[in-house]
């Protein structure tokens, strides 16, 4: 299986902040990844597909690049509804795999 | 409007069987793909088993192969989740889930429904 991993773990930014948050896959996975927010207390809610198609009512401060291996989502002015966590989820192939998240706070 | 609404989920002992539901409405049940995704209290997603659109194809993850057996009806719009041998590590939200291709992203989450194995 194509093994997903996160980084950072967690990391703390002030409002307004540009916060960058990375994934990477164990094998090349082309453009089949998409990012999910999970706000504390609530469902997950799909942000990008096809690592960097905003899915519709998501704010443009979101977006994501990458193609491959490596990965990244970026918030360009972070708010603080975005608090929450963050899992990359790649498609390639089955079974489809779930990065461990990324914790996002506010400092 | 899309709703996936599971249900069945609730405290059980170690050993014991379950058996989730899913009553999905507001699209083509039979046009989609069907999958189970869970998560464990304050731990990440972990998709657990899904199904094509005409059963043709079904698979688990390797964590409840044996265990588990995924089936849909079309006829009343429902995908079940019958759960075996449960475990204490088996503790989480199952969430149903539809992708319109046998793998891709999820676009629509329902309420999940929580399964607490204890004894």
């Amino acid at each position: 299986d194509v093994h997903m991993t996160q980084s950072p773990t967690s990391l703390s930014a002030s409002v307004g902040d540009r916060v960058s948050i990375t994934c990477r896959a164990s094998q090349g996975i082309l453009n089949y990844l998409a990012w999910y927010q999970q706000q504390p207390g609530k469902l997950p809610k799909l942000l990008i597909y096809g690592a960097s198609t905003l899915q519709s009512g998501v704010p443009s401060r979101f977006s994501g690049s990458g193609s491959g291996t490596d990965f990244t989502l970026t918030i360009s002015s972070l708010q603080p509804e975005d608090v929450g966590t963050y899992y990359c989820q790649r498609y390639s192939a089955a079974p489809p795999t779930f990065g461990p998240g990324t914790k996002v706070e506010i400092k | 409007e899309v709703q996936l609404v599971e249900s069945g989920g609730r405290l059980i002992q170690p050993g014991g069987s379950l058996r989730l539901s899913c009553a999905a409405s507001g699209f083509a049940f039979d046009d989609y793909a069907m999958h189970w995704v869970r998560q464990a209290p304050g731990r990440g997603l972990e998709w657990v088993a899904g199904i094509t659109w005409n059963s043709g194809t079904i698979a688990y993850a390797a964590s409840v192969q044996g265990r588990f057996i995924i089936s849909r009806d079309n006829a009343k719009n429902s995908l079940y989740l019958q759960m075996n041998r449960l475990r204490t590590e088996d503790t989480a939200f199952y969430y149903c889930l539809r992708t319109l291709s046998w793998t891709s992203y999820y676009d629509n989450w329902g309420q999940g429904t929580l399964v607490t194995v204890s004894s």
